[in-house]
């Protein structure tokens, strides 16, 4: 399978803490991007970092890539309950007009 | 601009019946990516569309399958379905010009009993 590996698969913390949750994959990649899905909805895109690229930030997020070990992870930081949701990585996984989902990691912030 | 659209939001169907369901992109994007998600495989990918031509194909079998109009909706058919088709299935549209982010429906939750 293609599919990337989230860690931890849940992770829950207070409101206020920040919350980190990694992602590897397998194969090479043109981009990495984070996905947020609220219980039973659609996901909505949160941040894309490109393979040249080591560091994104974007408001109370920050994404790291590094390309060699294959992995990335998402920072959020002073957490709120509204946070609450699964988050997934996705990569193109070399096949154009594809993406390759990881099983995501569900994080419970606790007001 | 509206977001992206699917129909019905839930359908209960019966094994060996089929069903259709349908996604309307976001207004100017060309691309339609089609996705299931269930608790133990996740989200899987089946298919995307552009111009009205499948450039990608999942591994799934020929049960499903897609077609795009030249308005950019798209709708996939699932014909004789089993209980393991019970899901949630993502619609997303882009620009089409590579992997570049999607955007998602809220998805249509099919349940087969």
């Amino acid at each position: 399978s293609q599919q990337g590996e989230e860690d931890p698969q849940a992770l829950s913390i207070q409101e206020g803490e920040n919350a980190t949750m990694n992602c590897s994959y397998k194969t090479s990649i043109n981009n990495l991007q984070w996905y947020r899905q609220n219980s039973g909805r659609g996901l909505v895109h949160l941040i894309l970092i490109r393979s040249n690229e080591r560091e994104k930030h974007s408001g109370r997020l920050r994404v790291t890539l590094d390309t060699s070990k294959k992995s990335s992870s998402l920072l959020i930081t002073a957490s709120r309950a509204a946070d609450t949701a699964s988050y997934f990585c996705a990569n193109s996984g070399g096949s154009n007009y594809k993406l390759t989902f990881g099983k995501g990691t569900l994080l419970t912030v606790n007001p | 601009k509206a977001g992206v659209t699917q129909t019905p939001r839930y359908l209960i169907k019966t094994r060996g019946q089929q069903v259709t369901l349908s996604c309307s992109p976001i207004s100017g994007h060309r691309s339609v990516s089609w996705y299931q998600q269930t608790p133990g495989q996740g989200l899987q990918f089946l298919f995307e569309y552009f111009s009205e031509t499948q450039r990608n194909k999942g591994n799934f079998p020929g049960r499903f399958s897609g077609r795009q109009f030249s308005n950019s909706r798209s709708e996939m058919n699932v014909s004789t379905l089993e209980l393991g088709d019970s899901a949630l299935y993502l619609c997303a549209s882009s620009d089409g010009t590579g992997n570049e982010k999607l955007f998602f429906g809220s998805g249509t939750q099919l349940s087969v009993l």
